[in-house]
């Protein structure tokens, strides 16, 4: 399987604080995608990191991609509680065309 | 701004009914997706449909399941015998090009109750 393990399970902050959450994956990928999914909404689709991508950022967002470790990061700043939510990776292998494969998700929770 | 949206948001139905699950994607999009989430675990893929046929599909849609575009706009899910196990939160997604490559993008959600 090559879907992605979240790191942290779950995470719990103070507004203000940085988050970081880590998803590693099993094999080589074309894209690595993060989205947030409020408890029990429909999931929002945050950023697309490329393979031959090493960072992006998008607002308060920053991801980092090593293929080498085969892992990624997404690191939110200045958080915020609105940002309480469940964070999932989502990957597209090598090979595959359509399809992209959630890891397990880190819960994110941020106290005001 | 345009967004996927689904009908009905909760479904309760008994073990062994015909359930459809509708889903009007992004008008302008061309890739559609049916997920499923079981309460508390990941997000599933289960398939994909491009160009009115499905391009790939999960081990989990097996012969109970299957997907149409009965029209322009529309996309359904339909679940020929319903189990226990089918219950779960069921997501449409539609993108613009290949859901690999592309953002896609989600609905709200059918929750499907099996009894």
């Amino acid at each position: 399987s090559q879907q992605g393990e979240e790191d942290p399970q779950a995470l719990s902050i103070q507004e203000g604080e940085n988050a970081t959450m880590n998803c590693s994956y099993k094999t080589s990928i074309n894209n690595l995608q993060w989205y947030r999914q409020n408890s029990g909404r429909g999931l929002v689709h945050l950023i697309l990191i490329r393979s031959n991508e090493r960072e992006k950022h998008s607002g308060r967002l920053r991801v980092t991609l090593d293929t080498s470790k085969k892992s990624s990061s997404l690191l939110i700043t200045a958080s915020r509680a609105a940002d309480t939510a469940s964070y999932f990776c989502a990957t597209s292998f090598s090979g595959g065309y359509q399809k992209v494969t959630f890891g397990t998700g880190t819960k994110l929770q941020v106290i005001p | 701004e345009p967004e996927v949206t689904q009908t009905p948001s909760h479904q309760v139905t008994q073990m062994g009914q015909e359930v459809i699950l509708r889903c009007v994607p992004i008008s302008n999009h061309l890739y559609f997706y049916w997920y499923r989430q079981i309460l508390g675990q990941k997000v599933e893929f289960l398939v994909s449909f491009y160009n009115n046929e499905i391009s790939e599909k999960s081990e989990i849609f097996d012969d109970q399941f299957s997907v149409e575009r009965p029209d322009g706009s529309n996309f359904t899910l339909k679940i020929r015998s319903t189990k226990l196990e089918d219950s779960a939160m069921y997501f449409c997604a539609s993108s613009v090009g290949p859901g690999g490559y592309n953002e896609q993008f989600f609905g709200p959600g059918t929750r499907l109750t099996v009894l």
